[in-house]
């Protein structure tokens, strides 16, 4: 199947920096990206949905100052955390998928996850 | 609305006992439905989906589910477990409304006995 990588898997930074994690397709080209987030013990709630070329949209409740998307290329998306604080602290998933142009449903393949733990 | 429920938080069998997960949707039409697993800090791993056609669904690793419409229901299921089956499985549903989203159950953790 295809790969979904991301980077960093494991980031520690202080209260107050700014945070940016990296979703890559490595072998097709994703029109959509999906970002999730994984509290401990707990399902995967979606933060939002990005479409190559277009802006992020994103779930009821979700802060889109305070979590960044660009979706800039057809094979990168990236959440940056700003301003982080310890209550952002959690696993965070993306996944990719290629949106053709008919309406076949087309499956979402996940990244392996990013740790984030604020100081 | 679409919805997913796992009607068990944790499973415990024996190592070469046989598994059952269950897991029950709510849709109005032919669902598309998956199966993941994740082991603990992983990401998700797909055991097999069902879109369409023959509902005994193969999977990896020897899982298999069935989809049964009158039930609304797709359990997954293992003859014999071993003990690298120990992690958390998400039963999930694709919303259909338009955006495809992936709706997820709240997971089963499966803890193997020796």
């Amino acid at each position: 199947g295809a790969v979904v990588s991301q980077h960093p898997s494991r980031v520690i930074c202080k209260s107050g920096t700014s945070v940016k994690i990296e979703c890559r397709s490595l072998d097709f080209q994703a029109t959509t990206m999906f970002w999730y987030r994984q509290f401990p013990k707990k399902s995967l709630m979606l933060m939002a949905t990005s479409n190559e070329g277009s802006k992020a949209t994103y779930e009821q409740g979700v802060e889109k100052d305070k979590f960044l998307i660009n979706h800039a290329s057809l094979t990168l998306s990236t959440l940056t955390v700003t301003s982080a604080h310890p209550e952002d602290s959690s696993f965070y998933i993306c996944s990719a998928r290629y949106t053709g142009t008919s309406r076949i449903y087309t499956e979402q393949f996940f990244g392996p996850g990013t740790r984030l733990t604020v100081l | 609305a679409q919805s997913v429920t796992q009607p068990d938080i944790h499973i415990t069998v024996s190592e070469g006992a046989s598994l059952e997960l269950r897991c029950n949707y709510s849709y109005g039409a032919t669902p598309y439905l998956f199966w993941y697993v994740q082991s603990p800090g992983q990401g998700l791993q797909l055991l097999l989906k069902y879109f369409s056609g023959d509902t005994l669904v193969q999977g990896i690793k020897g899982f298999e589910a069935e989809f049964k419409r009158s039930q609304s229901s797709f359990n997954l299921r293992k003859p014999s477990v071993h003990w690298s089956d120990a992690a958390e499985y998400f039963c999930a549903v694709v919303s259909m409304n338009r955006d495809d989203k992936i709706i997820f159950g709240k997971g089963t953790r499966l803890h193997i006995l020796p």
